[in-house]
């Protein structure tokens, strides 16, 4: 069965501040990763996402992501965040139609 | 517009009275799913479908059916809704491939209470 573990309940930065969120999967098959954001009173929406090739993902925003395949990891980072991040993220995993996702981070940003 | 719509958005309702929450997409989508979001849970999948007459379980598909009889609609029921069903429920649909690696797009939820 697959896992999905996100290690950060709730992140508070300062704008600017670096952000990474970590998550770690658990899955031994062809691994499909995700990265989704909800941003208040709004539905989840893809940041990026990794089904091979380059490790490090680019999405939306500003925001990446690197697959460390020997560490079953998919940090999503941003070097600077803004006060309009402040949001719940989730990471996720997909396989043949059964999908399975953290139990999110909330990132409040102070202006 | 490109989108997947829930209805009713917010439901007030009683122990065991059956209802059902339809969900809609446009963009000719294969699969679909539902998931229900608790706080300190995230998102966990109850139902989903890889195409018309074929659904499967997700981890909580307890006490909840679905039907996929068209392409664009997945509704979710529930026979006789108990009180930890609660919750914030999403619907989401996205194109399928062999490799799963489709991004799902999601509709704009359903607050239900049961009480």
């Amino acid at each position: 069965a697959q896992s999905v573990s996100q290690h950060n309940h709730h992140v508070i930065l300062s704008e600017a501040a670096s952000l990474e969120l970590g998550c770690n999967y658990s899955y031994g098959g062809t691994v499909n990763l995700f990265w989704y954001v909800q941003y208040p009173g709004q539905h989840l929406q893809l940041l990026l996402k990794y089904f091979s090739g380059d490790p490090l993902v680019k999405g939306i925003k500003g925001f990446e992501a690197e697959f460390i395949k020997s560490k079953f990891s998919f940090n999503l980072r941003k070097p600077s965040v803004q006060w309009s991040d402040t949001a719940e993220y989730f990471c996720a995993v997909n396989d043949a139609g059964k999908s399975t996702f953290g139990d999110g981070t909330t990132l409040t940003v102070k202006p | 517009e490109a989108q997947v719509t829930q209805n009713p958005r917010y439901l007030i309702t009683v122990t065991g009275k059956k209802l059902t929450v339809t969900c809609s997409q446009n963009m000719n989508h294969e699969y679909m799913s539902w998931y229900r979001q608790d706080p300190g849970l995230g998102l966990r999948q109850i139902y989903y479908s890889m195409n018309v007459e074929v659904t499967d379980k997700g981890d909580v598909p307890e006490g909840y059916k679905v039907s996929r009889k068209e392409k664009r609609n997945f509704p979710l029921i529930l026979e006789s809704p108990s009180p930890n069903q609660t919750s914030l429920y999403f619907c989401a649909s996205s194109l399928l491939n062999r490799n799963s690696n489709q991004p799902q797009h999601f509709g704009d939820g359903t607050r239900l209470s049961i009480l």
